[in-house]
């Protein structure tokens, strides 16, 4: 099965900063990676999808890169602001061919500090 | 945008109970989801639904069962519940981008 590492379970970085979050995974290469992001006591919320062809994508002032040699997402934030502290979650599908079913990864929890 | 409603925020029930969690999505979206989250552990897959009366294990079922009826309900339950079941519930489902929508949770306390 599919093993997702985050790089570290908190991540703290100065405002106006950039954050990098780090996701690596095992085993079969995915269709494609998402992130999310997660409040306390909230669900998560869906950020952005990148896939294998794509080698980068940005939204805003969110970039991820994904890297199918290194097996690893590069997820960046430019700019951070304390409005972003929050827990930030990768997530592959389960397996190739499989109805959509996503593993996460245990996540980053990212503060800004003002 | 999809919206994703979990009946209860918390709940509170005793070792033994049978315990119904509801979640209702309004955009007629095949799949849908049921994970739980533990400090430590991430999200677990316990079932998952891609369509009416369709219903698969996930990587922890055990204790659990679900019910789709209806496209846009989803209940998960929990047979007989025991103190290691106590955690945060979280709903989703997808649609066409494949990105889930959850819904905000139910924090369920077994006593």
């Amino acid at each position: 099965s599919q093993k997702i590492e985050q790089n570290s379970e908190a991540l703290n970085i100065q405002e106006g900063k950039t954050a990098t979050l780090t996701c690596n995974y095992t085993n079969y290469s995915p269709a494609y990676l998402q992130w999310y992001r997660q409040d306390p006591g909230r669900g998560p919320v869906f950020l952005l999808l990148i896939r294998e062809n794509e080698k980068e994508k940005r939204k805003e002032r969110l970039k991820v890169t994904f890297d199918t040699t290194l097996k690893q997402s590069l997820f960046h934030i430019t700019a951070s602001q304390p409005a972003d502290s929050a827990t930030y979650l990768c997530a592959l599908p389960l397996s190739s061919g499989s109805a959509r079913q996503l593993t996460f990864g245990s996540g980053t929890q990212l503060t800004v500090l003002p | 945008d999809v919206k994703v409603t979990q009946s209860s925020r918390y709940l509170v029930k005793r070792t033994g109970e049978k315990v119904f969690l509801e979640c209702v999505q309004d955009m007629d979206h095949e799949n849908m989801f049921w994970y739980r989250q533990d400090p430590g552990l991430g999200l677990r897959l316990i079932y998952f639904s891609y369509d009416v009366k369709m219903k698969e294990k996930g990587d922890i079922p055990e204790g659990y069962s679900v019910s789709r009826e209806k496209k846009e309900r989803f209940s998960l339950i929990l047979e007989s519940a025991s103190t290691n079941q106590t955690s945060m519930y979280l709903c989703a489902c997808t649609g066409d981008h494949y990105g889930y929508t959850f819904g905000s949770g139910t924090r369920l306390t077994v006593v």
